[in-house]
């Protein structure tokens, strides 16, 4: 059973910085690309980042192109998302995602607010 | 970036009716190997979204017949047959054809 458990959440200021942590089981990992999805308070789903299995490619939207970054460690079945010069439009719930939606964390809560 | 046009926005629906879901595309999603990555995932309140179909017409292990996806290029349906109470929540469609990764707006299913 594909299991994704996202870790890192919480209340931060703008403009500070926060690390997200996917912990993967279940499959095998180094043989998937990832992503991370977020979704605002009553929105819609929002793709925010992905990675090829190797990381060597990395894929971004342009409202967090600069501020985020996508990585993974295939020896540890980890990704990891670091946020930097958030927002508070960056406030959402951020899940990790196997491939394009193929399996889903239960997510993790992202607050940026003064 | 691809646009999926979700219609329609929300969905009534007694138990046992059959309901249609579509989404459409701004470009084709036929990828130049052959597949078309257009899934279908369901978020119910307050769960993380799950997949229901995933390439066009692909059922997921563990999903209900019931559930069923068509289409090509840029018109997708999914079809419930027969819907029952778990099945309530908003349907997404998402592609993986072309970058970035798109969502559709949401389709969100309620009991009439």
């Amino acid at each position: 059973e594909v299991q994704l458990v996202e870790s890192g959440g919480g209340l931060v200021q703008p403009g500070r910085s926060l690390k997200l942590s996917c912990a993967a089981s279940g499959f095998t990992f180094s043989n998937y690309y990832m992503a991370w999805v977020r979704q605002a308070p009553k929105k819609g789903l929002e793709w925010v980042a992905t990675i090829s299995t190797s990381g060597s490619r990395t894929y971004y939207p342009d409202s967090v192109k600069g501020r985020f970054t996508i990585s993974r460690d295939n020896a540890k079945s980890s990704l990891y998302l670091q946020m930097n010069s958030l927002k508070s439009e960056d406030t959402a719930t951020y899940y990790c995602a196997r491939g394009v939606g193929m399996g889903w964390g239960q997510g993790v809560m992202v607050t940026v607010s003064s | 970036d691809v646009v999926l046009t979700q219609t329609p926005p929300t969905l009534s629906a007694t138990i046992g009716q059959s309901v249609s879901i579509s989404c459409r595309s701004s470009q084709s999603l036929l990828h130049s190997n052959g597949n078309t990555y257009l899934h279908w995932l369901l978020q119910r309140p307050g769960q993380s979204p799950q997949l229901l179909i995933y390439l066009v017409s692909r059922l997921e292990s563990g999903v209900p017949n019931r559930f069923s996806g068509s289409g090509s290029g840029t018109d997708f349906t999914l079809k419930i047959s027969g819907v029952e109470a778990e099945d309530l929540g908003v349907y997404y469609c998402v592609q993986g054809t072309h970058a970035p990764n798109t969502f559709g707006a949401g389709t969100k299913l309620e009991l009439k």
